[in-house]
């Protein structure tokens, strides 16, 4: 009965690779995230969809490409790779367009080597 | 643009005491909402509580509550009765309705419970 799960948990991968992160939702919510942790533990928005649009796409690199199958279902891809992508990234998900409070998955955290 | 400050990136507090995290925001939304949640070791965000800018009373669930004071723009969390299980990393957010109700987080404080 787990509201938003990742997968992988894990991920540890070599520099130049292209890798993906899968997040699912079963709350029911219209409005998914994902957010980026890094190092120093600091939380930031990188995109958001409502109803499968995209609706917030702050300066994130080229490389990173969410993609909403469903209103269920948010996944990011990961091109070429770079050690400072190395970081744990969050999937959420509220209701309302967001105006409820947001749910986290358990995380992934990315190792590029 | 919307900004949350922490202040204090640690805090130690003595097992059965009450505890205050400081948290002050910067937004020119005229309507927003203000969360605290915790991130224990084991890294997951746990949401706590929720204040919405418009609400006339401080937001409280169970030993949490929200201190806020509108016109000093600040969102201080107060934990009560301090159980070990409170260690943890806790992050003040904002989220406004000018920034398609995103979440800005502040850099988060490290609570720490003595027994």
């Amino acid at each position: 009965d787990t509201a938003v799960s990742q997968t992988p948990k894990y991920l540890v991968t070599q520099m130049g690779n292209d890798k993906s992160i899968k997040c699912e939702q079963n709350l029911g919510h219209d409005t998914m995230y994902w957010y980026k942790q890094d190092s120093k533990k600091f939380l930031k928005i990188m995109f958001s969809y409502n109803n499968k649009e995209l609706i917030i796409n702050e300066t994130v690199p080229n490389r990173f490409s969410p993609k909403s199958p469903d209103k269920a279902h948010l996944n990011l891809h990961i091109n070429s790779l770079e050690l400072g992508d190395s970081a744990v990234y969050f999937c959420a998900s509220s209701h309302r367009g967001g105006r409820d409070e947001q749910f986290f998955g358990p995380g992934t955290r990315l190792t590029v080597l | 643009a919307q900004k949350i400050t922490q202040t204090q990136p640690g805090m130690f507090v003595q097992e059965k005491e009450a505890v205050t995290l400081d948290c002050t925001y910067d937004t020119s939304d005229p309507s927003y909402g203000l969360f605290w949640y915790k991130q224990p070791s084991s890294g997951e965000m746990i949401f706590l509580i929720y204040q919405g800018s418009y609400d006339q009373q401080n937001a409280t669930e169970g030993r949490y509550s929200l201190n806020f004071q509108k016109a000093r723009k600040s969102a201080n969390l107060v934990i009560s009765a301090s159980q070990l299980g409170d260690s943890a990393m806790y992050f003040c957010a904002m989220r406004g309705e000018g920034s398609n109700y995103k979440l800005t987080f502040g850099k988060g404080t490290l609570l720490t419970v003595n027994p």
